[in-house]
């Protein structure tokens, strides 16, 4: 079983839908988790941190279940600009290295 | 502020050959890390420097890997003899010390072997 599985996509949705991405983490040794985003043939970028009490950038909304080892991704309000691969990350207490879920490709159409 | 740098961007060698891949990470990052991407799979962790030094290289695959930062500024990671499974995407990373600071990536280098 990977450590990090997300869901597979690709997703495609229309401009201003909301979509959401699920992620599950198997190792309970797991202490910070995070939302990569990474444009095709680009570097992965840093989206944003993930909390357990649920935190919100703009559009963008993430939430964690540590009981349940579940991270999501909210968009609302898709932009075109939003298409990109989502990676889900974790990082374990005391290591510095981060596991990177296999990602989930999101389309926003015109 | 200039970001992490990789070189080359691309490189197509045959089985057997060796290639050298090259990182130079944000000045002023203690904190150096490579990952690879091969086909179809997740990115993963190769290896962890804090300054000049190894600190956590349990994800290189083998002993045909092997990465030196002399100097605590650049890194490289030498493939000797390069095989088909080798092909894909190796990225570094680099942060500053500590283990709150974000992981900044490079480019890539796209790497195939044939």
């Amino acid at each position: 079983r990977k450590e990090v599985e997300q869901d597979p996509g690709p997703f495609n949705v229309p401009e201003g839908a909301t979509v959401a991405f699920n992620c599950t983490y198997s190792n309970s040794a797991s202490q910070s988790f995070f939302w990569y985003r990474q444009d095709c043939r680009k570097e992965p970028k840093l989206l944003m941190s993930v909390y357990s009490s649920g935190n919100e950038d703009g559009r963008f909304t993430a939430q964690l279940n540590r009981a349940s080892q579940y991270i999501s991704l909210l968009i609302r309000d898709s932009k075109l600009s939003d298409s990109a691969t989502y990676l889900c990350v974790v990082k374990r207490g005391g290591s510095e290295k981060l596991v990177f879920g296999k990602g989930t490709k999101l389309t926003v159409n015109p | 502020e200039a970001g992490v740098t990789q070189f080359p961007s691309h490189s197509v060698i045959e089985k057997g050959q060796t290639v050298t891949l090259r990182c130079d990470p944000i000045s002023g990052h203690d904190n150096l890390y490579w990952y690879r991407r091969v086909m179809g799979k997740e990115i993963k962790f190769l290896l962890h420097f804090v300054k000049e030094s190894k600190q956590d290289e349990s994800g290189m695959p083998n002993n045909r890997f092997l990465a030196e930062r002399t100097g605590g500024t650049y890194s490289t990671l030498k493939v000797q003899p390069a095989e088909l499974e080798d092909s894909g995407v190796y990225f570094c990373a680099s942060s500053r010390a500590g283990i709150i600071y974000e992981q900044y990536f490079g480019p890539g280098t796209r790497l195939t072997v044939t």
